[in-house]
């Protein structure tokens, strides 16, 4: 069946343009979570999605990041004025169930957001 | 938040099994100890979970030290589609992934 997809794969911007990357979650899936990846790092958590509940916005980095899920499903990341340090592999990822103790988490491709 | 020590890169040889350790030894015991991978360009892929007792999928198995310090994941027999950064993480019911540097693992033809 079809997995998580992101879009677009590649995004080349300009330091203060905004962008907006894209997220599919598996049909069904109630959690979707973005993450980002910065080169040879490990993942940084973003922010979290479950159902109709507030999302959890802990991880993100600054007042320029956003990002909300339409009808329980698509998500969109909004990122306003970029910088370069802003420049990673945008992740999502999606979960059938709310909790992590027995599920696995669905990882899209990624999104390489690179601003020059 | 308990921690997790992993080497930082092993090497094997294919068709040969491979015990990727992980240390972690401030675990509590509601902590769930969990495996994914990120192969070249993807985006990490789950491997396998356990509590207490060992653990097998069509993937890998599990092996946790009674004391539950430790584990171990098993790769009975390494293809070259194996080779990947390996993460083991302790889930508490937190609703994210806390990855750190991972074992990055190579795999020799």
């Amino acid at each position: 069946g079809a997995g998580v997809s992101q879009s677009p794969s590649n995004k080349v911007t300009e330091k203060g343009k905004d962008v907006e990357l894209r997220c599919d979650p598996i049909s069904g899936h109630t959690a979707l979570y973005w993450y980002r990846q910065s080169l040879g790092q490990g993942l940084e958590f973003l922010i979290y999605f479950q159902g109709n509940s507030a999302p959890d916005k802990s991880g993100l980095p600054s007042d320029r990041f956003s990002a909300e899920r339409t009808g329980g499903s698509v998500s969109t990341l909004t990122i306003q004025r970029t910088q370069q340090e802003d420049s990673a592999v945008y992740l999502c990822a999606s979960t059938p169930l709310a909790g992590l103790l027995y599920n696995e988490q669905f990882f899209g491709p990624g999104t390489r957001l690179t601003v020059l | 938040d308990a921690k997790t020590t992993q080497p930082n890169s092993m090497e094997s040889n294919e068709e040969e099994p491979v015990h990727l350790p992980c240390n972690h030894s401030t675990i509590s015991g509601t902590d769930y100890i969990h495996w994914y991978r990120q192969l070249p360009s993807q985006g990490p892929e789950y491997v396998i979970h356990g509590l207490t007792s060992n653990v097998n999928n069509r993937m890998a198995s599990l092996a946790i030290a009674e004391d539950r310090k430790s584990s171990t994941l098993i790769l009975h027999r390494a293809t070259l589609r194996d080779a990947a950064v390996y993460y083991c993480i302790l889930i508490k019911g937190a609703q994210k992934l806390v990855f750190g540097q991972g074992t990055r693992l190579t795999i020799n033809p």
